[in-house]
């Protein structure tokens, strides 16, 4: 199993901003997964971000919105740019396990005003 | 990846066998069928996987059909503790390297005493 640490847990901003999600694993993995989940919906796929490569988005998410880093094999950040009342939304990091198996951290409740 | 159909809502009361059941009509050879778990502000974690017949472990059973085009999810003796959302994905995740998780809807289980 991998032991996800997600910050910060919850955060209100304000239109227009910025803000950055960190996101920890407890042992090195090669792909991390970022994960949306808006309100009362299933988890939607943002991006698979792998160590020393871009990150590759799915339909509908672009880098100039979601910046994704991964510095090294156990960290990884997703920013969400310019934010709108429309991205409120838990983001949630994965990191792969057993084939099929994904681990999740505990996930970023965004609020955006 | 296969489709996946699963019912919206389910009830139920503390003690009594659930079986959430999700079709998967166009199931592929290699795809096997994986369900989650996700409690109200965590991460979704993984139950139970299997490719056919009956898989069981501490937490749950997987009933298989011989056509693979469905399958369902049994949880023995449920507690308050097991209203969740579950959901059924399915996938060739053995033989492709990482497929990347796609959710469903789920099914939101309700318990109550």
């Amino acid at each position: 199993s991998a032991v996800i640490s997600q910050k910060p847990s919850r955060d209100i901003c304000q239109r227009g901003t910025s803000l950055t999600i960190q996101c920890q694993v407890d042992s090195q993995v090669t792909m991390m997964f970022w994960y949306r989940q808006q309100p009362g919906q299933s988890l939607t796929l943002i991006a698979t971000a792998n160590q020393g490569s871009e990150a590759t988005y799915e339909s509908g998410f672009v880098i100039d919105k979601f910046p994704i880093s991964r510095p090294n094999l156990t960290f990884s950040t997703l920013t969400v740019s310019n934010m709108s009342p429309e991205d409120s939304s838990i983001y949630l990091c994965s990191v792969e396990g057993l084939p099929g198996e994904l681990f999740f951290g505990e996930g970023s409740r965004l609020t955006v005003l | 990846l296969a489709k996946t159909t699963q019912p919206i809502s389910m009830d139920s009361y503390e003690g009594q066998e659930v079986n959430i059941t999700c079709s998967h009509n166009n199931i592929a050879t290699n795809d096997y069928i994986t369900w989650y778990q996700q409690f109200p502000s965590q991460g979704p974690r993984f139950i139970i996987q299997g490719y056919k017949t009956k898989v069981t472990n501490e937490v749950a059973s997987l009933f298989i059909p011989a056509d693979r085009k469905s399958s369902t999810l049994s949880l023995p003796r449920v507690s308050l503790s097991d209203t969740a959302v579950y959901y059924c994905l399915v996938g060739d995740f053995m033989n492709t390297g990482f497929q990347k998780l796609v959710f469903g809807t789920g099914t939101r289980l309700l318990v109550s005493p």
